[in-house]
């Protein structure tokens, strides 16, 4: 069954730098998700992109975060300037359709820890 | 606004117990429900949805009824075993999708 696939498993930055998060999504999916769940907490929804723009995005995903699609397969979350609070389980998602008409297919996470 | 709201854990059972996992949700309209389960050093797993009132999701003989009246969608199991043991996540869609705090379960031998 195809996957989505999230590089790397964990990810280790000081403080202040900027950090790349991977994806892959499935091949045949048109939308494309980030998810965050600091440890302990809800799994809390950050971004959603369609059609090579943001379709929705939620209040933390504020000016330090971005995202790009840069070529046919990857999707990747960009978090500038990072801080303590950034630490957390960081999680793609892909689905055919929009939310709510097909189940959101996740990936295993990257564990992001800020130092 | 839409949330998610699940019973606090964590969860241990013996083997072969009885399972609920309480869920209730507030929502406009009527949206899909949904669990999802995060096994230990894994990501969100669909577990089972229901789309309308009264729909009953099920898998891996775990159930949940889509309860209009009572706004819940808990998640049962008959005879849980220790590969059941896991986080599970109670989750609504709108335009994205709303999770819980998670429920952890533990399954002792």
């Amino acid at each position: 069954e195809p996957e989505v696939t999230q590089t790397p498993s964990h990810q280790v930055t000081q403080m202040g730098q900027e950090v790349i998060l991977r994806c892959v999504p499935i091949s045949n999916h048109l939308y494309f998700y980030w998810y965050r769940q600091i440890l302990g907490q809800k799994v809390e929804f950050l971004v959603s992109f369609y059609n090579n723009e943001i379709s929705e995005k939620s209040e933390i995903f504020d000016d330090q975060f971005s995202v790009e699609r840069p070529d046919g397969s990857n999707f990747t979350l960009k978090i500038r300037s990072t801080k303590l609070e950034d630490s957390a389980m960081y999680f793609c998602a892909s689905s055919v359709d929009r939310a709510g008409n097909q189940p959101q297919h996740f990936g295993d996470g990257t564990r992001l820890s800020i130092l | 606004g839409n949330s998610v709201t699940q019973m606090e854990g964590p969860v241990t059972l013996s083997e072969e117990a009885f399972l609920t996992i309480n869920c209730t949700y507030t929502a406009t309209g009527y949206p899909s429900l949904f669990w999802y389960v995060q096994y230990p050093g894994e990501g969100l797993q669909l577990l089972l949805k229901a789309t309308k009132a009264d729909d009953k999701g099920s898998n891996k003989g775990f159930e949940a009824t889509y309860r209009k009246e009572t706004t819940s969608f808990h998640l049962e199991k008959g005879s849980v075993q220790v590969s059941d043991s896991a986080v599970y996540f109670c989750a609504l869609v709108g335009n994205q999708f709303y999770f819980g705090t998670g429920t952890s379960l533990t399954v002792i031998p």
